[in-house]
């Protein structure tokens, strides 16, 4: 496979279940993003990694656990998530964030709904 | 803080028109970087454009290109010959040239393709 993938691409889970999100990107890049996007809402940067370092976390909440064992891939683990974090959830990877045009590639993402 | 914002939640053209698409951003640096991103229906986001803030310059790719302002903040995306594929949310994205990488996005805008 080429560019970068996630998966499942679709997800439906309760408030009490434990799941993870799995992103792979063959891009060689050393960078690698999670968003959250929800409807009519800017993109919601969540975690970075850099070198597998996690660079940045958006006070996002304890629920969602990045895990980055290495730079090919990104997980996100869910556990006791509520219904607003229902949305659907892009994986970014990119070469060089020191690089101000860095561009930033996507996967298809996950569509996630919490019941 | 930055912000970027898409004041057209959505947008129709007729194929093979042309069609612009506004962004306007708020930022108190001099120099930074822009994008345009396209996200297909169930298909993943791809970059469209980019500009640097320093470059006079308009940047163009093919059907598309960019009307940068800079005094004025604004960063429009014009699509001449518009094709049934390029029915997609368009997001906007301001980057700052400095040590933070973090994309700012705008809420996007839809771009309808009436055949």
């Amino acid at each position: 496979e080429t560019g970068v993938t996630q998966t499942p691409r679709h997800l439906v889970m309760g408030m009490t279940n434990k799941k993870s999100l799995k992103c792979e990107q063959h891009l060689g890049h050393n960078a690698m993003y999670w968003y959250k996007q929800s409807a009519k809402k800017p993109l919601e940067l969540m975690f970075v990694y850099n070198f597998k370092e996690q660079t940045e976390n958006n006070s996002v909440p304890s629920r969602f656990s990045p895990e980055c064992p290495n730079s090919s891939h990104l997980f996100l683990h869910l556990h006791t998530l509520q219904p607003e974090d229902s949305a659907l959830y892009l994986c970014a990877s990119s070469q060089d964030m020191a690089s101000g045009d860095d561009e930033q590639y996507f996967g298809p993402g996950t569509r996630l709904t919490v019941t | 803080a930055q912000t970027v914002t898409q004041s057209q939640p959505e947008m129709s053209v007729q194929e093979a028109e042309t069609v612009t698409l506004s962004c306007t951003y708020d930022t108190s640096e001099s120099d930074y970087y822009l994008f345009w991103y396209k996200q297909p229906p169930s298909r993943q986001m791809i970059l469209v454009i980019r500009q640097e803030a320093y470059k006079q310059q308009n940047a163009t790719e093919n059907r598309f290109s960019v009307n940068f302002q800079k005094a004025a903040k604004s960063f429009s995306l014009k699509i001449s010959d518009s094709q049934l594929g390029d029915a997609a949310m368009y997001f906007c994205a301001y980057r700052s040239a400095d040590s933070n990488y973090q994309l700012i996005w705008g809420a996007g805008t839809k771009l309808i393709i009436k055949p």
